[in-house]
Formats: structure tokens, C-alpha cells, sequence
């Protein structure tokens, strides 16, 4: 088992739905989730943070964590086609120095 | 705005060759990643380092070695390259604790022929 699995993807939603992108972690001394996106022939950048449990949200952006089910996801809102990029969920413990990343998912948004 | 520069964008090397790949902060980040990107196989972790002169091995560690003579200076070593080494390699670094995201380099794609 992989340490942060996320959907294989790709996925692809048309402009204007919700984009909903799923990880899992199998650490429970996890304390701190990323997500990433990448767009293609670039390198990754912090879209989102979150450390506690629930929702947090950053315009069209949601993110929600939740540790009982070691589950963390990322909506995306009123999708757009610039939001077409690999999103990466990291993963970090507070004892560990790095995190650790999923595979990343693929998204596309069809205009 | 934090800066990560890497040495070279593209990179070409035969077999054999030792390869220096260099990556550049200008934050004064405690922590330095070396991370390589394929396709299928995600973002794996070569080396990191908590400070100067420190190092860690990552997932990945083997073909690899690093060095960290400077805060702002972090840099990768294929002492031998092989063919199983073309890769994109991407530089990032972090400032604990209080700054736990990663900033990444743009990245430089080695191609070992």
C-alpha cells in the first residue's frame, strides 16, 4: 500500500461543475496536508493547506480533512479550463522533515 | 517571492558522466529537497537536508549523492549517469516550522544517452 493514494484519474468535468479530488494517507501521525498543482511542463505550487479537521476554503478552493478516515480532499468550484493541471496531495508528520506525495491526479476541464 | 533557481533547465549527458545538478534559495530555508518526476511513478524523494553540511537519504538515494556547504546551496551528484537516470529533476526547499510549503525550482530534464 502506498503511503497517499489518490485517484488515478484522469478526470475530466466540463467549465463551470465541481471538481472533486480524493487522498488518502495510511500515517495516522499525520498533522499536515498539501495540495499542489501543476501544470504541465512546470513545477508544482502550494494551491492549498490544511492541519485541521474539517473545511477550509480559498475562493473557488475547499479543501477538507478529515484524520478519523486519514482523508483529505480538494473541490474545486465553478471549474475552469485554466484549473486543467495535475494536482499532488502531500502528506507530512510532525516529526518527519519531508513529505511524502501522491502520484497526483490528472484533472481536465472541457469547455 | 521566494526563488528557488536551478542550474540548467535541459541537460544532456552520456553514460558515465558525472553530473552536477545545482539548486539555488534565496529565502534562507532551513530544508532543501532533491525530488526526480516520471511519468506513472509521481514525485519520489532523492535526498533532503535540514541544514548545512546535513543531509538524509530519501526513497530513492542510490546513483545519488548531495552536498550542502551553504544555506542557499543545495546540489545533486549522479557520480556515474546511466540511461535509468533520465529524468526531470525538480529542487525544492521549506522553512520549518513556521513555513511547512515547498517551493519548488523550475526544474531541469537530464536526458542521459
Amino acid at each position: 500500500q502506498k503511503e497517499v493514494e489518490q485517484n488515478s484519474g484522469p478526470l475530466s468535468v466540463p467549465e463551470g461543475a465541481i471538481a472533486s479530488l480524493n487522498c488518502t494517507y495510511s500515517d495516522r501521525g499525520s498533522q499536515s496536508f498539501f495540495w499542489y498543482r501543476q501544470y504541465s511542463g512546470k513545477s508544482p505550487e502550494l494551491i492549498m493547506s490544511i492541519y485541521s479537521n474539517g473545511d477550509k476554503e480559498d475562493g473557488r478552493f475547499t479543501a477538507q480533512l478529515n484524520k478519523a478516515s486519514q482523508y483529505v480532499s480538494l473541490l474545486i468550484r465553478d471549474s475552469q479550463p485554466s484549473d486543467s493541471a495535475t494536482y499532488l496531495c502531500a502528506v507530512k508528520s510532525t516529526n518527519a522533515g519531508k513529505s511524502t506525495f501522491g502520484d497526483g491526479t490528472t484533472l481536465t476541464v472541457k469547455p | 517571492d521566494v526563488k528557488v533557481t536551478q542550474s540548467s533547465r535541459y541537460l544532456v549527458k552520456r553514460t558515465g558522466e558525472k553530473v552536477f545538478l545545482e539548486c539555488v534559495q534565496d529565502m534562507d530555508h532551513e530544508n532543501m529537497f532533491w525530488y526526480r518526476q516520471d511519468p506513472g511513478l509521481g514525485l519520489r524523494l532523492i535526498y533532503f537536508s535540514y541544514d548545512v553540511k546535513m543531509k538524509e537519504k530519501g526513497d530513492i538515494p542510490e546513483g545519488y549523492s548531495v552536498s550542502r556547504e551553504k544555506k542557499e546551496r543545495f546540489s545533486l551528484i549522479l557520480e556515474s549517469a546511466s540511461t535509468n537516470q533520465t529524468s526531470m529533476y525538480l529542487c525544492a526547499s521549506s522553512f520549518p516550522p513556521s513555513e511547512e510549503t515547498q517551493y519548488f525550482g523550475p526544474g531541469t530534464r537530464l536526458l542521459v544517452l
